[in-house]
């Protein structure tokens, strides 16, 4: 049974940083993987999508590469801003027939001013 | 483009009354699935219609229940609510095909008292 977690489980940093968020997945067989952002109370927003074959995709401040084989993803911001402060959640899309999505717990990230 | 549109926003029932939640997707997305979402649980797929056909189904119990309908649209139904479906209902939509991106919609808050 798929497995994701997500490390660290909440982070605080001061604006300007750059930081990394980690994401775990237990089986390597996946058609892609996922980030999404969600802000308290709200939706998700798609972020950047990894296929299986590829190894990173990047947009504007993001990259997130993906290493199929070792079952880890990570999701690199730069310059982060206080705007960035939201719940950063991974998913890995199974093998199988149908859009079957596991997600990661999500890590909740504070940019302060 | 209008997004994933889910109404209502928030609901209020009572143990063992039943509930249907609706969901609009993206237009020309064939494929809805819906999660769960707690503090305890986190994201937990609930099921998939792709063209009016359920494809996939995640672990609830039969008092969960959705269709779709020729317009792609979809609803959600659970029956004789228990207070441990208080959570944000989220509804997603794709293309269906694999690799697609999903797209979510604002959720659907429901309290059970």
């Amino acid at each position: 049974k798929q497995e994701v977690t997500q490390i660290p489980a909440a982070l605080s940093v001061p604006e300007g940083e750059n930081l990394v968020l980690n994401c775990s997945f237990t089986d390597s067989a996946i058609y892609n993987l996922q980030w999404f952002r969600q802000d308290p109370g709200k939706g998700l927003t798609s972020l950047l999508l990894i296929q299986s074959s590829q190894r990173e995709q990047t947009s504007g401040r993001l990259n997130a590469s993906l290493d199929k084989s070792s079952g880890r993803s990570t999701l690199y911001i730069a310059a982060s801003q206080p705007g960035d402060s939201a719940t950063y959640l991974c998913a890995v899309r199974e093998w199988g027939y149908g859009q079957n999505f596991v997600f990661g717990p999500g890590t909740r990230l504070s940019v302060l001013p | 483009k209008a997004g994933v549109t889910q109404t209502p926003r928030y609901l209020i029932k009572t143990r063992g009354q039943q509930v249907t939640l609706s969901c609009s997707p993206i237009s020309g997305h064939r494929s809805v699935s819906w999660y769960q979402q707690t503090p305890g649980q986190g994201l937990q797929f609930l099921f998939e219609y792709f063209s009016e056909t359920q494809r996939n189904k995640g672990n609830f119990p039969g008092r969960f229940s959705g269709r779709q309908f020729s317009n792609s649209r979809s609803e959600m139904n659970v029956s004789t609510l228990e207070l441990g479906d208080s959570a944000l209902y989220l509804c997603a939509s794709s293309l269906g095909g694999v690799g697609e991106k999903l797209f979510f919609g604002s959720g659907t808050q429901l309290s059970v008292l």
